[in-house]
């Protein structure tokens, strides 16, 4: 199965602050790369598909880029909504496979 | 609107077999695949197996000894079977449409010793 490298496992961070959270494919998986955010208690949301594109209703402060095998979830100026845990996930090959998470919490 | 609805027993006893039913609504199970995704209580998401809308499946190496995805499309349903139950096979179990965008509101299932 391809293995899904995410960092950092914890992020603090500050409210307005720019933040960039990254995954790292153990092999080419092309474009094949969401981007989850999931609340305490809540099912996983889908925020970016695609590698860069923005899901429906998600705010414009996230993006989602690739450079090579490495693809970052950034959110330009951090509201406190935005606190959750995030996860990548490839679908170029089946089984699909998470990444480990992103805790994004207060400074 | 598309709606995802999991099922089943909460508590589970260890050796036996699990086993939950997805609903769905608003979507066929002829056109679109269903996945399900679990998440152990503090840790991150699993993804369990994929029941494509051909019938077709694709199972977590892990955990494709032990797992059975199924379906009735004419109740609109998918079934998930996982045998030999462990007490670190406690989970929230969600389902979720193949492109990952809908998902239900997951069940907790707690394997007891």
């Amino acid at each position: 199965d391809i293995q899904m490298t995410q960092s950092p496992s914890s992020l603090p961070a500050s409210l307005g602050d720019r933040v960039t959270m990254t995954c790292r494919a153990s092999q080419d998986i092309g474009n094949y790369l969401r981007w989850f955010q999931q609340k305490p208690g809540k099912s996983p949301r889908l925020m970016i598909y695609g590698a860069t594109n923005l899901a429906a209703g998600v705010p414009s402060r996230f993006s989602g880029s690739r450079s090579g095998s490495d693809y970052s979830l950034t959110i330009s100026s951090l509201e406190s909504e935005d606190m959750s845990d995030y996860y990548c996930l490839q679908s170029k090959e089946s089984p699909f496979t998470f990444g480990s998470g992103t805790k994004l919490e207060i400074k | 609107q598309v709606q995802l609805k999991e099922s089943g027993p909460v508590l589970v006893q260890a050796s036996e077999t699990l086993s939950l039913t997805c609903t769905v609504s608003g979507f066929s199970l002829t056109n679109y695949g269903v996945i399900w995704v679990r998440q152990p209580p503090g840790k991150g998401l699993e993804l369990m197996g994929i029941i494509w809308r051909n019938g077709n499946t694709e199972y977590n190496s892990a955990l494709k000894s032990r797992l059975s995805i199924n379906r009735d499309t004419s109740k609109s349903q998918v079934f998930l079977k996982m045998n030999s139950l462990q007490t670190d096979d406690t989970a929230i179990y969600y389902c979720t449409d193949v492109q990952l965008v809908y998902w239900g509101q997951g069940v907790m299932v707690t394997v007891s010793s």
